[in-house]
Parts: structure tokens; C-alpha cells; sequence
């Protein structure tokens, strides 16, 4: 499959246990961030979105809080499956004038255990 | 519907070729995004195109170029490889260009020797 990164930040749990990544972002007038997922060999995937004037949203097993006092992003994946272990990017887009500009994080691999 | 459709998968050019990779959006979408890959640097922006005009583009060299034609197909270019522009080259796709979801394709590896 495709190397999608060295030295990644690795985060190991057990099966059916709740996982937690972290995403630290630079830009104070970011107002739109994703957290995307990428398996072995595939591009990203879209897991859930977040706009600035909220701070939490939930989709099915996943939460997404947004701290914008300090510029903090996690990503909370319930019950976490074997399925789950991937390579997940947090990305922030800010208003540069239009367009679909993201700025990725470095990415953190969560692996899990049976 | 069929998703981000990116050609070739895999390719291995020389130091000094040129290179075009191809990118066909999902139906209807009209803005195409392409990124780098690599493991030193990650994921980087490269530039985006909506309605055959660039609308951003990242601090990449000249070397690196692109367009869009009036079916939303993109292509780009990457000209005098170097060895350094061996990577995982993604495009993505949505509707608007702004504020929506990104659809990635798989990618084209690109190895250069």
C-alpha cells in the first residue's frame, strides 16, 4: 500500500475502547475544518466537518470539538473498530478569497487492537 | 455515482522528464484541487481550478502547472522532474469552490529516478 507518512504520531487502542486524536491548527481566521481518514493504497476520506461558530458536532460514532481560544481540533471516534485503523488528518481552510485551500495537519495513526 | 477518477495509478519517469496526470471529477462538480504527498512534507496544496480558472495556488515552483477544461477534467503538468517530486499526487473535487467537502481520488504515484 502507499506510504502516507514516517513518524507519524501513533495512538494504539484496544478494540471497542473510544479513541482520541489530536489537531493543533495555525490560522486564528481558519472557519471551516475537516477531519479526514486514509487507508492504506485509497485518498482521503471525508469523516466530518466543523464550521467556527460551533464547537462541537456529531456524526455517527464520531465527535468533532473545535477550541478556537486555542486553535484545538480532536476528533473522537466511539467503540473504535478494527476498520477504523488509518491515518487521520485534521485540515483548516480559511476565506482566502474563495476557493477549496486546505491546510493539512501532519496526521496521526490510529491503530487498533484485538 | 462514480467518484474522483485519477489516471495513471503509478508511473516512473527520469530526472529531467516532464509528467501530465490526469483527473476526472465526480458529475457535476465543477472545482478540482490537487495536492502532494509525501512523508517528509504531507499533504500540500498545489492548486484549484473552478470553471477552466485557477482559483489558489500553493508555493510550488513554476515547474508545477495545471488546467482545467470545460468538462471539469483537470490535468497537470509537472515539467524537469526532480528527484524530490516523487510523491502521492491527489486531486479532489466538489461542487462550489468554497467552504464545501473535498472528494479525493486515489492518487497518482509518481517515483522519480
Amino acid at each position: 500500500g502507499e506510504s502516507v507518512g514516517l513518524h507519524l504520531p501513533t495512538l494504539s487502542v484496544q478494540e471497542g475502547d473510544n479513541s482520541i486524536i489530536n489537531c493543533a491548527y495555525s490560522n486564528s481566521a481558519s472557519d471551516y475544518f475537516i477531519w479526514y481518514k486514509q487507508e492504506s493504497g485509497k485518498g482521503p476520506q471525508f469523516i466530518i466537518d466543523i464550521r467556527s461558530n460551533m464547537d462541537k458536532r456529531q456524526g455517527q460514532r464520531v465527535t468533532v470539538l473545535l477550541n478556537k481560544t486555542v486553535k484545538h481540533l480532536s476528533l473522537q471516534i466511539a467503540a473504535t473498530q478494527p476498520g477504523d485503523s488509518a491515518v487521520y488528518f485534521c485540515a483548516e481552510q480559511g476565506f482566502t478569497g474563495g476557493g477549496n485551500k486546505l491546510t493539512f495537519g501532519t496526521g496521526t495513526q490510529l491503530k487498533v487492537e484485538l | 455515482k462514480a467518484g474522483v477518477t485519477q489516471t495513471p495509478r503509478y508511473l516512473i519517469k527520469t530526472r529531467g522528464q516532464q509528467v501530465t496526470l490526469s483527473c476526472s471529477p465526480i458529475s457535476g462538480h465543477r472545482s478540482v484541487s490537487w495536492y502532494q504527498q509525501t512523508p517528509g512534507q504531507g499533504l500540500q496544496f498545489l492548486f484549484e481550478y473552478f470553471s477552466e480558472t485557477q482559483r489558489n495556488k500553493g508555493n510550488f515552483p513554476g515547474r508545477f502547472s495545471g488546467r482545467q477544461f470545460s468538462n471539469s477534467r483537470s490535468e497537470m503538468n509537472v515539467s524537469t522532474l526532480e528527484l524530490g517530486d516523487s510523491a502521492l499526487y491527489l486531486c479532489a473535487s466538489s461542487f462550489l469552490a468554497g467552504g464545501e467537502v473535498l472528494t479525493f481520488g486515489a492518487g497518482s504515484r509518481l517515483t522519480v529516478l
